[in-house]
């Protein structure tokens, strides 16, 4: 299994723009969670689903981030109008059940909003 | 979740034994303690998880008092490539999301 991939690796957009990351969970998982990363506030959890369905949207900084799992193979983060303080690394990972352990994560998206 | 404190930061030198250690007060009777390493760049990757007493993997062992309120991870003669960010979490199978603390960077010099 190539784990969960994650795409772009890095991007750079302008501040008002809409921003789309993409995640590829491992096949078989039933959970997916996305993770935002900062050097002031570390990994906050942003969102989570299960079977494709959100079940905790309470990390969502505001109504500009929304996510979507259309499909177990699929989920995207889109940030619409984009702005300098969502600047971050963002995480997905996947995990077959949930609790502490066998949580795969991808390599993340660098996002830079100028 | 119970909450967990550990330090901020460590420094250590190459070929010595690491000792990360965790608080957790309000462990419940059903958490497990569990340990994730973050390299730079990266997402954070398992490296351990214990329930009590010792439990130790190619990669580092875990001591756990019979309390459990607290835990030590523990890793043998690092190099420079230990170097990361260490983050403490405690939950059970119900726990339902990870959350993540502050973590504790360890810097290995040589």
């Amino acid at each position: 299994d190539a784990g969960v991939i994650q795409s772009p690796r890095h991007e750079v957009t302008e501040m008002g723009q809409e921003v789309t990351l993409r995640c590829k969970p491992i096949s078989g998982h039933d959970y997916l969670f996305w993770y935002r990363q900062t050097m002031m506030r570390g990994l906050e959890l942003l969102i989570y689903f299960n079977n494709n369905v959100p079940i905790d949207d309470s990390g969502m900084p505001e109504d500009r981030f929304s996510a979507k799992m259309p499909n177990a193979s699929f989920s995207t983060l889109k940030i619409q109008p984009s702005e300098p303080r969502d600047s971050a690394v963002y995480f997905c990972a996947s995990s077959f059940g949930t609790g502490t352990i066998g949580y795969t994560f991808g390599s993340g998206t660098r996002l830079t909003v100028v | 979740l119970a909450k967990t404190t550990q330090p901020i930061s460590m420094d250590s030198y190459e070929g010595q034994e690491v000792n990360i250690t965790c608080s957790h007060n309000n462990i419940a009777t059903n958490d497990y303690i569990t340990w994730y390493q973050q390299f730079p760049s990266q997402g954070p990757r398992f490296i351990i998880q214990g329930y009590k007493t010792k439990v130790t993997n190619e990669v580092a062992s875990l001591f756990i008092p019979a309390d459990r309120k607290s835990s030590t991870l523990s890793l043998p003669r690092v190099s420079l490539s230990d170097t990361a960010v260490y983050y403490c979490l405690v939950g059970s199978s119900n726990t339902g999301k990870l959350i993540f603390g502050q973590g504790t960077t360890l810097q290995v010099k040589p």
